[in-house]
């Protein structure tokens, strides 16, 4: 399993950008890096999936240098509603979904 | 399109007896999966079905623990006999194989206290 390491906890202000960044090492050829997002009380949710290089979508941004070995998830301008935790993923569901361990994540507060 | 639907959503009972977690997954999706989540362990993986075929279940914690996936559209999960440390927040996903990503469309999840 690709082992992943992501901060406990991180904290910010509204209007700022945040970026969490994730590494997972042992990544292998085959595997994407997903994260998720997590409201309390509710199930977690899909936010931005990637292989190389840059994804961007309405939500946010995901940057994965050439060696793959780490990731950093970009939410640009952040509001008191994206706190939550945030869940980086390493590992191909062609594979087996078992790969894909959420771990306990980072817990992000957004603070007025 | 409803989700992914869960039942109940709070249970509450005591040790020794008998639970059971309902899950009707989204339309079209051929992928199951049961997860758990706690403060300690985070959101593990239990065990996860393709076409209603059990895949991997070397999540699920002991014995106590089984699920079943009778049809395309239903799904439980059960504990028999129940404990206090398997209080928790289960969860429901589903996805389609075919959708090219990793993406899991959770359910609500059923928030289990066993006292």
């Amino acid at each position: 399993l690709a082992k992943t390491t992501q901060p406990i906890s991180m904290d910010s202000y509204e209007g700022q950008e945040v970026n969490i960044t994730c590494s997972h090492n042992n990544i292998a050829t085959n595997d994407y890096i997903t994260w998720y997002q997590q409201f309390p009380s509710q199930g977690p949710r899909f936010i931005i999936q990637g292989y190389k290089t840059k994804v961007t979508n309405e939500v946010a941004s995901l940057f994965i240098p050439a060696d793959r070995k780490s990731s950093t998830l970009s939410l640009p301008r952040v509001s008191l509603s994206d706190t939550a935790v945030y869940y980086c993923l390493v590992g191909d569901m062609n594979t087996g979904f078992q790969k894909l361990v959420f771990g306990t994540g980072t817990r992000l507060l957004v603070s007025p | 399109d409803a989700g992914v639907i869960q039942s109940p959503r709070h249970e509450v009972t005591e040790m020794g007896q008998e639970v059971t977690l309902r899950c009707k997954p989204i339309s079209g999706h051929d992928y199951l999966f049961w997860y758990r989540q706690t403060m300690m362990r985070g959101l593990e993986l239990l065990i996860y079905f393709n076409n209603n075929v059990p895949i991997d279940d070397s999540g699920m914690p002991e014995d106590r623990f089984s699920a079943k996936m009778p049809n395309a559209s239903f799904s439980t999960l059960k504990i028999q006999p129940s404990e206090p440390r398997d209080s928790a927040v289960y969860f429901c996903a589903s996805t389609r194989g075919t959708s090219g990503r990793n993406e899991q469309f959770f359910g609500p999840g059923t928030r289990l206290t066993v006292l």
